[in-house]
């Protein structure tokens, strides 16, 4: 069984300054991936990063980076020089793949962190 | 050129009827998912086909029948609405395969209101 907690409710931040959204995540897969999606105000959820439990680097995306610690089964989302579009919600997910290497792709999400940045 | 489309992309309807969601995906992948997103924004998967085959069925209730009558489509029909179906459904398709990142692209969602 996958979990994914994200344990801020909502955020604030100023414009144009750097964030952190927390996940953590509990998994018994040995191979897994977490990706972090945007959801604007509109609706539509927004793929923002992926990181795979074997890559040896962070992820980056542009602003986003994702901070993982794999000992601490952690995988925070970093927005550096937030601007007020960033303003949204943010989930954090996770797949694992079963031993034979597929699982087909199920996505468990967490709660959400609700980011308001300010002017 | 939208990648994942879903009709309708609002629906209202009174309890005890039965509604079909439409979803359609041109990315070529071979497996589609449907999502539910709950008043508190929870989502949870409900159902995943690969290759038109049902892979994952999440104790979801018989009232819900995905169909997907090929790697493109993947419908859901919902019989004897109740209000607690209200909710957001997204449709997402992701190409599968073994070890690869296989990022997963949503649709725009169809926000069910069960009166």
């Amino acid at each position: 069984a996958q979990k994914i907690t994200q344990t801020q409710p909502g955020m604030f931040v100023q414009e144009k300054e750097a964030v952190t959204l927390d996940c953590t995540y509990d998994t018994s897969d040995q191979s897994y991936g977490l990706f972090w999606y945007k959801q604007p105000s509109s609706g539509e959820m927004i793929f923002l990063i992926y990181q795979g439990s074997y890559d040896e680097q962070n992820a980056t995306e542009g602003r986003y980076s994702l901070n993982f610690q794999k000992a601490r089964k952690s995988a925070n989302l970093v927005i550096s020089a937030s601007q007020l579009g960033d303003s949204a919600m943010y989930f954090c997910a996770m797949r694992g793949w079963y031993a034979g290497g597929t699982s087909y792709g199920k996505l468990t999400f967490g709660q959400g962190t609700i980011l308001t940045v300010h002017p | 050129d939208t990648a994942v489309s879903q009709t309708p992309k609002y629906l209202v309807t009174q309890m005890g009827n039965d509604k079909s969601i439409k979803c359609e995906q041109n990315l070529g992948h071979d497996t589609m998912y449907w999502y539910k997103q709950d008043s508190k924004k929870f989502l949870k998967i409900m159902f995943s086909y690969n290759n038109k085959e049902l892979i994952i069925n999440e104790t979801v209730p018989n009232r819900f029948s995905p169909k997907s009558p090929d790697k493109a489509h993947l419908n859901l029909h919902i019989n004897s609405l109740e209000l607690g179906d209200s909710a957001v459904y997204f449709c997402a398709s992701s190409q599968e395969g073994r070890g690869q990142y296989n990022e997963q692209f949503f649709g725009p969602g169809t926000r069910l209101t069960v009166l």
